[in-house]
């Protein structure tokens, strides 16, 4: 099975702080994503990436930086969290698009509350 | 620009009943994939079913199936037999394959299974 792993499921973080959320995948997935999820918005894509030290902006970057340096890893970075930055984010991964039916494959989350 | 919209927030159906959950989008693509994700309460989010617009024929799952109706671009996912566990919330997806990274995603609807 298709494993991907966040490394904090909640986290409080005070507001100016930096903030780290990490991400692993173990199927070789050249793709990956960071998501954020809010109550009547659904999922908006805040970077992907879709090769080692490769990204590309979402619909949502202001605020946030990401940094792939291995393939497995992927990782989301608040430079000075606020308190609306408050949020479930949700790490994601895949193999490329041109892979027929590919599926993206979801880790749990993390809870994110910034005071 | 692609849209996926999901305009029931919320849904109750009695055990053992079948619910139908609506999403429809928009997109001027031909060739595309639909999927259903669900997220149980503080569970990981995992595939339920996926469709590619080019088969005719609609996807089945189990207790899970879709009514796909590409003229009207719908994408209803029907759950027959429903269980406690099938409460969840409900994510319908778009991906071209044109080969683009993203996935668009509806703003969910929240199924509750009543016993």
């Amino acid at each position: 099975d298709v494993k991907v792993t966040q490394s904090s499921r909640y986290l409080v973080k005070r507001t100016g702080e930096k903030v780290f959320l990490e991400c692993v995948q173990d199927m070789d997935h050249e793709n990956m994503f960071w998501y954020r999820q809010d109550p009547g918005l659904g999922l908006r894509l805040i970077y992907f990436s879709y090769d080692v030290k490769m990204k590309e902006k979402g619909d949502i970057p202001e605020g946030y930086s990401v940094s792939r340096e291995k393939k497995e890893r992927f990782s989301l970075i608040l430079e000075s969290a606020s308190t609306n930055q408050t949020s479930m984010y949700l790490c994601a991964s895949s193999f490329p698009p041109a892979t027929v039916g590919n599926t993206i494959y979801f880790g749990e989350g993390s809870w994110l509350t910034v005071v | 620009a692609q849209t996926v919209t999901q305009s029931q927030p919320e849904m109750s159906v009695q055990e053992a009943e079948t619910v139908t959950l609506s999403c429809t989008y928009d997109t001027s693509e031909s060739d595309y994939y639909l999927f259903w994700y669900k997220q149980p309460p503080s569970r990981q989010m995992i595939l339920v079913i996926r469709q590619e617009a080019y088969k005719q024929q609609n996807a089945t799952e189990n207790r899970f199936s879709v009514n796909f109706q590409k003229a009207a671009k719908s994408f209803s996912l029907k759950i027959s037999d429903s269980q406690l566990g099938d409460a969840a919330m409900y994510f319908c997806a778009y991906r071209d394959t044109s080969g683009t990274y993203k996935y668009i995603f509806g703003t969910g609807t929240r199924l509750k299974v009543l016993a």
